[in-house]
């Protein structure tokens, strides 16, 4: 099993519509939890954090994590061409002081 | 500012050459990283630096190698790369390595070709 897995997609989402982005991970003592968007030839950019079980929203994203379930997701409102990216989410373990990225979601918004 | 910054952008490189990166961070962060990414796959965590001391190796072959000089500073020295070192080469930077909100900030990488 995986340490972090996400579903490689693609997703393709109409515009003005949600997207909804899944990753689980194996670590049961993980407590930090990130959501990265990766443009195509660019670096990984942070948008979400979540550190708590329930949901933490910024603008149109939303995070949302429960770690009974080992679960955590991304939601994105009103979906935009520009949201057109890979989505990575990360974990960090609980035993060692890195993050594990799981493969990527590509998400295609179209119009 | 929540900046990171790489230099070169780019860099071709032949097997024998030796060449360096580097990576500058003004956010008064004390953890430094070094990832490697391939097309379509995630990055691949290379080193990992904590309060300017080495504290993650990932077994990472010997032509690469890594340097702190300060805490705003990273560099990736290479030496004998191999066509297949070929790949996006990204700096991070967080607060603190081990406290739980680690937030990662990636610089915008050196695209690296190998000869």
């Amino acid at each position: 099993q995986k340490e972090v897995e996400q579903n490689s997609g693609p997703l393709s989402v109409p515009e003005g519509a949600i997207a909804s982005l899944n990753c689980t991970y194996s670590d049961r003592g993980s407590q930090s939890f990130f959501w990265y968007r990766q443009y195509s030839g660019k670096s990984p950019e942070l948008i979400m954090s979540i550190y708590s079980n329930g949901d933490k929203e910024d603008g149109r994203f939303t995070a949302q994590l429960n770690k009974a379930s080992q679960y955590v997701s991304l939601l994105i409102r009103d979906s935009q061409p520009s949201d057109s990216a890979t989505y990575l989410c990360a974990v960090k373990l609980s035993s060692a002081s890195k993050i594990i990225f799981g493969s990527g979601t590509r998400l295609s918004i179209r119009p | 500012d929540t900046e990171v910054t790489q230099t070169p952008k780019h860099l071709v490189m032949g097997m024998t050459n030796k060449k360096s990166l580097k990576c500058e961070q003004h956010m008064g962060h004390r953890a430094m990283y070094w990832y490697k990414q391939k097309a379509k796959k995630p990055p691949e965590l290379m080193f990992v630096y904590s309060y300017e001391k080495l504290s993650i190796n990932e077994s990472v072959p010997s032509r690469f190698s890594p340097e702190c000089p300060n805490s705003s500073l990273l560099n990736l020295h290479l030496h004998a790369l191999q066509p297949e070192d070929s790949a996006l080469y990204l700096c991070a930077s967080s607060q603190e390595v081990m406290a739980g909100n680690t937030e990662q900030f990636f610089g915008p990488g050196t695209r690296l070709t190998v000869l």
